[in-house]
């Protein structure tokens, strides 16, 4: 009975390569967020997707690229991967009821060597 | 820009004792506020959040928030700590405008319980 499931949850490799996160929501919501969480656990908003159309895009670099193919999945695309990438990063969702609570993964750690 | 301030970065408490963490939060209208605890290796879980009505909050975990517009503030409470309470605590503002939400983190404050 999971809600919101990310893939895999740890992921570590070699600059320079691409890799990609799968996240998956059971809670029938329509909005899906990325958040990246740096090493002093830092959080920020990467991107939001609203019934797979991008909403919220916060100035990151186009290496990441998000893809939505359904309400109910978001993944996140890195390629080229640098050092600076490496973090947690967290998928959300939540729904436009009025209160819009964002409910989230457990996280997928990335670490580049 | 909305902006949340975590003020304290890690409090220690005994075991049984009272908790308050505190967070102030920037924004022109009444926000949406959240307070969401990461344990060790975890994801984030919601402890509690406030939308509008009565200002005091009650979440999991016998954790309960006041919200006091006057002090831009919503301060995080629990009477009595457990050990299981250590965790990262993260207090959060929303602004919705229906598709277009993000939530604006503070710093958090890393709790420490000893026995």
């Amino acid at each position: 009975d999971t809600a919101v499931s990310q893939t895999p949850k740890y992921l570590v490799t070699q600059m320079g390569n691409d890799k990609s996160i799968k996240c998956e929501q059971n809670l029938g919501h329509d909005t899906m967020y990325w958040y990246k969480q740096d090493s002093k656990k830092f959080l920020k908003i990467m991107f939001s997707y609203n019934n797979k159309e991008l909403i919220i895009n916060e100035t990151v670099p186009n290496r990441f690229s998000p893809k939505s193919p359904d309400k109910a999945h978001l993944n996140l695309h890195i390629n080229s991967l640098e050092l600076g990438d490496s973090a947690v990063y967290f998928c959300a969702s939540s729904s436009r009821d009025g209160e819009e609570t964002q409910y989230f993964g457990p996280g997928t750690r990335l670490l580049v060597l | 820009a909305q902006s949340v301030t975590q003020p304290d970065i890690h409090i220690t408490v005994s075991e049984g004792a009272s908790l308050e963490l505190r967070c102030n939060y920037s924004y022109g209208a009444t926000p949406y506020l959240f307070w969401y605890v990461q344990s060790p290796g975890q994801g984030l879980q919601l402890l509690l959040k406030y939308f509008s009505g009565d200002t005091l909050v009650q979440g999991i975990k016998g954790f309960e928030a006041e919200f006091k517009r006057s002090q831009s503030s919503f301060n995080l409470r629990k009477p009595s700590v457990h050990w299981s309470d250590a965790a990262e605590y993260f207090c959060a503002v929303g602004i919705s405008n229906f598709g277009n939400e993000k939530l604006t983190f503070g710093t958090g404050t890393r709790l420490t319980i000893i026995p």
